[in-house]
């Protein structure tokens, strides 16, 4: 079946944009998760869905990223007034139950100018 | 504050040789250790994973060993092979209160096995 998928894989963005990235889970899970990953590190944890509600975010690292996941699938996360800082690749995941395997796609990497 | 550390940085095996990457984390409410495995442009995918009722699982070529009195957890692969090249991370989630089982990953290890 498919896999978690993510959109678009790659965003140029100039400094002050504002930016999309979205996150189809695989279907039927309940839990949404979005991580930042800076090149050469590990991912960290920016937000959590568990269904359409937020119940985690505290990762997020300003007033600039909001996320959303409105009918409880597909997630958004916009960045507002993108940063050089906000660089870095996107990374969505999905488990079936809370606290089950996290199923990661394959990122979306935003490089701002 | 880094709540899971890794070590080494990056790591050179040959053929057939045993990689073992390490890990320490400080916090006692994670409860859930899994190992995760990175190529190039794609995203982390699951290895293996222990739960700290246990000091070792292994799965084929590979072995967590957790040791919870100090902490720390290691990953080995046994007869590495060239295609085992990549970046690893250790990761560390805690009881799930609201937290949803976020996890906290480490640094990561580049791995490069030599044919």
């Amino acid at each position: 079946g498919a896999g978690v998928s993510q959109s678009p894989r790659y965003k140029v963005a100039k400094r002050g944009q504002d930016v999309a990235l979205r996150c189809d889970p695989i279907s039927g899970h309940v839990s949404l998760f979005w991580y930042q990953q800076a090149l050469g590190q590990g991912p960290e944890f920016l937000t959590y869905f568990q269904n359409e509600a937020q119940l985690d975010k505290s990762g997020l690292p300003s007033d600039r990223f909001f996320a959303e996941r409105p009918e409880g699938s597909v997630s958004t996360l916009k960045i507002q007034r993108t940063q050089q800082e906000d660089s870095a690749v996107y990374l969505c995941a999905s488990s079936l139950v809370t606290q089950g395997e996290q199923f990661f796609g394959p990122g979306t990497r935003l490089t701002v100018l | 504050q880094q709540q899971v550390k890794q070590s080494p940085q990056s790591l050179i095996v040959q053929k057939g040789g045993i990689s073992i990457i390490n890990c320490a984390y400080e916090n006692t409410a994670f409860d859930y250790f899994p190992w995760y495995q990175q190529f190039p442009g794609k995203g982390p995918a699951l290895l293996i994973a222990i739960r700290p009722d246990v000091s070792e699982k292994k799965e084929g070529r590979f072995t967590i060993s957790f040791n919870k009195s100090a902490k720390q957890f290691s990953l080995h692969i046994m007869d590495s092979q060239p295609g085992d090249s990549a970046t690893y991370f250790c990761a560390a989630s805690p009881r799930p209160y609201n937290q949803g089982g976020k996890l906290i990953f480490g640094q990561g290890t580049e791995l490069s096995v030599k044919p």
